[in-house]
């Protein structure tokens, strides 16, 4: 069954202080990872897709990474509007005209200035 | 867009939540969000008046009369059906599943 397992749950840092979000994930053929960034009350924002290990992707103070088992979103000298839930989703191969995303809990980043 | 964004309402009424994107993508989908269970797929559309079942597609139904419009229809709301409805869409199966969010509809069944 796929199953994606993000790490930790939740993760207070001050500003500037660089750290690691994880997203573990079994899945039947990956067809890309997404991450996507929710602030309270709306709907997630799209920020990245990997599609295969190795592949790296940045914007901003944000940094993706992929391997063949997990995923870091790295986060460099965070500011106090980086702070959210970060979701990391995965898309496998299924039949059909099946197109869905299995996605993890989420981590609760809070930045105090 | 979504609508309504919030709503109340009692168990037993029907209840429709809306979904309309501009983007003129081929799939739209529907989820809800609980605490400590994540984003799970109820219904999704790959077409005018196509519909597959997602993960959790219980107590609901969905209808997609038009290619930007996407609704979920609660028949007889029941208090599980308490939740926060999230509504995507992405362009088609060759763009790899990156899904756009609207802003969600915040649904009490009391």
């Amino acid at each position: 069954e796929d199953q994606v397992t993000q790490s930790p749950e939740a993760l207070r840092l001050q500003e500037g202080e660089s750290s690691s979000l994880n997203c573990s994930y079994t899945v039947s053929g990956l067809r890309g990872l997404f991450w996507y960034r929710q602030d309270p009350g709306k709907g997630p924002e799209f920020l990245f897709t990997l599609y295969s290990a190795g592949e790296e992707k940045e914007k901003e103070r944000l940094k993706a990474t992929l391997t063949k088992k997990e995923s870091f979103l790295h986060i460099t000298a965070p500011k106090p509007e980086d702070s959210a839930t970060y979701l990391c989703a995965v898309a496998g191969v299924y039949g059909g005209a099946t197109n869905k995303l299995i996605f993890g809990t989420g981590t609760l980043l809070a930045v105090q200035p | 867009t979504q609508s309504p964004r919030h709503k109340v309402t009692e168990t037993g009424t029907p209840v429709t939540l809306r979904c309309h994107q501009t983007e003129n993508h081929r799939y739209m989908y529907w989820y809800r969000q609980d605490p400590g269970l994540g984003l799970r797929l109820i219904y999704f559309s790959y077409d005018v008046k196509m519909k597959e079942k997602g993960d959790i597609p219980e107590g609901y139904s969905v209808s997609r009369e038009k290619k930007e419009r996407f609704s979920l229809i609660l028949e007889s709301a029941s208090t599980n059906q308490t939740s926060m409805y999230l509504c995507a869409s992405s362009l088609d199966w060759s763009s790899y599943n990156e899904q756009f969010f609207g802003p969600g509809t915040r649904l009490t069944v009391l």
